[in-house]
């Protein structure tokens, strides 16, 4: 199935450092979404973009929308240890076909060393 | 209930058995969606209903997979003839509308042995 090019695939980070990671696709989005996955659990919203060139904060998490529309970036401030986990992106496709079904990238492992 | 919630959490499998697989979603929630994650992969899509309308299946890898919504509650995913290459987590997600924000049950892991 179709998924977006996430990267990078894993980051080993220290406690307080600046974590950056994104997602390009070919194809055009009209929403971008940032979730995050523990093990054993489903994938829990971070952040949503509905805008190109839109940038969001929330709290430590900022993402962009790119203007192309075809790419975003999620970025995670001064990381703590409890940011451990699966970072996916996923995206809504464009046109009056789309159901809302969301196309996910293949996810970012974060382990962070306190 | 407060969440999405699925049963049976953890399901073996033995190659060719069928499995049925539960979702309750948040009371009053519309959409219905389900996914399939392989190991180390993110959730592809499967299938999507509109209370008890199934209106896209175009992610259903094969005629073996069935998903219903009888009653536009509760869903339940079928699998016949079970495969090796189906193991993986089943997730189920809701939303009060189409495109609003969809929230996630934490899966039922399949195994087939």
């Amino acid at each position: 199935g179709q998924q977006l090019n996430q990267s990078p695939q894993s980051m080993f980070i220290q406690e307080g450092e600046d974590v950056s990671m994104n997602c390009t696709s070919s194809s055009i989005f009209n929403t971008w979404l940032w979730y995050k996955q523990d093990p054993g659990e489903g994938p829990v919203l971070l952040i949503a973009l509905y805008k190109a060139g839109e940038l969001t904060s929330n709290g430590r998490l900022t993402a962009q929308f790119g203007i192309t529309r075809k790419d975003s970036f999620l970025n995670i401030s001064a990381s703590i240890p409890s940011d451990v986990g699966i970072y996916f992106c996923a995206g809504q496709l464009s046109g009056s076909s789309n159901t809302g079904k969301l196309i996910f990238g293949q996810g970012t492992t974060l382990q962070v060393k306190p | 209930g407060a969440g999405v919630s699925q049963s049976p959490r953890y399901k073996v499998a033995k190659r060719g058995q069928d499995v049925a697989l539960r979702c309750d979603p948040i009371s009053g929630h519309v959409s219905l969606f389900w996914y399939q994650q392989a190991l180390g992969q993110g959730p592809e899509f499967l299938t999507y209903f509109q209370n008890e309308a199934q209106l896209d299946k175009s992610g259903l890898p094969s005629d073996r997979f069935f998903a219903e919504r009888p009653e536009g509650s509760v869903s339940t995913l079928k699998i016949q003839r079970t495969q090796q290459e189906d193991s993986a987590v089943y997730l189920c997600a809701s939303s009060l509308a189409q495109f609003d924000r969809r929230f996630f049950g934490p899966g039922t892991r399949l195994t087939v042995l």
